[in-house]
């Protein structure tokens, strides 16, 4: 079945730990998201990468890193730096085309807490 | 700078009732895309609909129906005889007309309707 996957769906984590949420789709979508939720509130736009080896800051960068070494993953680093990293983190692909916009798919989700 | 205000944080149904979604967007683009997910408890969110800014048909699926009114900045979304496995929460979320430095959703801060038995 094609679809995004993110694991742990559960993660815990000290404060000034690094930390890696994974995220793979296998819908030979070009372009991949990161959101942060956050308890009542929408969606945030963190990272994006529209290609390969290529992407840029959302609206919440400070705090995290990302790499696209492989079209098909795309994972998250929380860094110490992230101040109030505990949230629900979602991962979105979306194919890319020569005009207009498509829906992003998401995957289920992590939930992050740091203790 | 682009805005998506879902002024109903929570509504509350008793099941067969309709219940309407509002959703009123700012934007500087004349083109521009809307759309509406759901996100069940589980937290995985679904595409519901989505719409560009020279389509103002108003659309229905089933028991969902979107009424889309360009002169009000409006977007707003109906279920039809609501049930319980309705009770989610409903984003509604505003995309600029594709560029080469991608895709942005702005969201709302949604929705929660809980629709009671």
């Amino acid at each position: 079945d094609g679809g995004i996957t993110q694991s742990p769906k559960y993660l815990f984590r000290k404060e000034g730990q690094n930390v890696t949420l994974s995220c793979e789709q296998n819908l030979n979508h070009d372009a991949m998201y990161w959101y942060r939720q956050d308890p009542g509130q929408g969606l945030r736009l963190i990272y994006y990468s529209q290609i390969v080896n290529d992407f840029q800051k959302g609206d919440i960068a400070e705090g995290y890193s990302v790499s696209r070494e492989k079209k098909e993953s795309f994972p998250l680093t929380v860094t110490s730096a992230q101040k109030n990293p505990t949230a629900f983190y979602l991962c979105a692909s979306s194919p890319r085309t020569s005009g207009g916009i498509n829906e992003q798919f998401f995957g289920p989700g992590t939930r992050l807490t740091v203790l | 700078a682009q805005k998506v205000t879902q002024a109903q944080t929570e509504i509350s149904v008793v099941e067969k009732e309709d219940v309407t979604l509002d959703c009123v967007y700012e934007t500087r683009d004349t083109t521009y895309y809307l759309f509406w997910y759901k996100q069940p408890p589980s937290g995985e969110l679904v595409f519901l609909i989505r719409r560009n800014s020279f389509d103002e048909q108003n659309e229905i699926s089933g028991r969902y129906s979107w009424n889309f009114q360009k002169s009000t900045s409006s977007f707003n979304f109906t279920i039809t005889a609501s049930q319980v496995v309705d009770s989610a929460v409903y984003f509604c979320a505003l995309s600029e007309a594709f560029r080469a430095a991608g895709n942005k959703l702005t969201f709302g801060g949604g929705t929660r309707v809980l629709v009671k038995p």
